[in-house]
């Protein structure tokens, strides 16, 4: 069974320049995360899909952050313009859900730099 | 709330024992553990359900009280491939059927020969 995958695994942008990080969740996963680890802490959820809704998106910085999930499969998650707080590894995960609490895969992860 | 972990790093020799705690303020409905090595991603280790179930690898173990909305991560006779960063994540609630988690800061095992 193939894993979750994400591209690019390195980003080093400049302040104020924009980016856009992709992700292909497990096949069948109805549900899709986006986190940001800054170093040295846990993940921090950034949006929650299920399907092509958004479930949770609470601590989505909206004024720079944007994401969507076409055809309810794979995801793009974008910063514009980037701060230089925004230097993170953005992890992708997905899981199962039937109404009951499943294990999340994630994926490898962008490192991203901001200048 | 982010669930609090402790301690925040331990240093172990192979074969010994350890416990990591996760204490959160809310009440809970699941703990999850993960377990990260150095620029890798989480990987899955155990979820604690309230009720009672867990679903989980078979050499890991972990308590969840869900009265003091706590659990614990008991790793025996540990080995140096249990070199890592633990992370909780609790699950206060089910959101349209999925489940949303906040992860604590994490906890650092280095195990040594």
């Amino acid at each position: 069974e193939a894993g979750v995958a994400q591209s690019p695994r390195y980003k080093i942008i400049e302040k104020r320049q924009s980016v856009a990080f992709w992700c292909n969740p497990i096949s069948g996963h109805a549900t899709l995360y986006w986190y940001q680890q800054i170093l040295g802490q846990g993940p921090k959820l950034l949006i929650q899909f299920q399907n092509n809704g958004v479930v949770d998106d609470s601590q989505l910085p909206k004024d720079r952050f944007s994401a969507e999930r076409l055809k309810g499969v794979d995801s793009t998650l974008k910063i514009q313009p980037a701060k230089l707080e925004d230097s993170a590894v953005y992890l992708c995960a997905s899981s199962i859900t039937s109404g009951g609490a499943y294990e999340q895969y994630f994926g490898p992860g962008t490192r991203l730099t901001v200048t | 709330q982010q669930p609090v972990q402790s301690p925040q790093a331990v240093i172990l020799r192979e074969g010994e024992d350890a416990v990591i705690n996760c204490s959160s303020s809310k009440a809970l409905y699941s703990v999850h553990w993960y377990r990260q090595k150095h620029g890798e991603a989480p990987v899955f280790l155990m979820i604690l359900l309230k009720g009672g179930e867990q679903k989980g690898h078979e050499k890991i173990s972990a308590s969840f009280n869900e009265k003091k909305q706590q659990s614990s991560l008991y790793l025996t006779a540990s080995q140096l491939s249990y070199s890592g960063t633990y992370f909780c994540g609790t699950g206060p609630q089910i959101i349209q059927g999925a489940q949303k988690l906040v992860f604590g800061q994490g906890t650092r095992l280095t195990i040594n020969p």
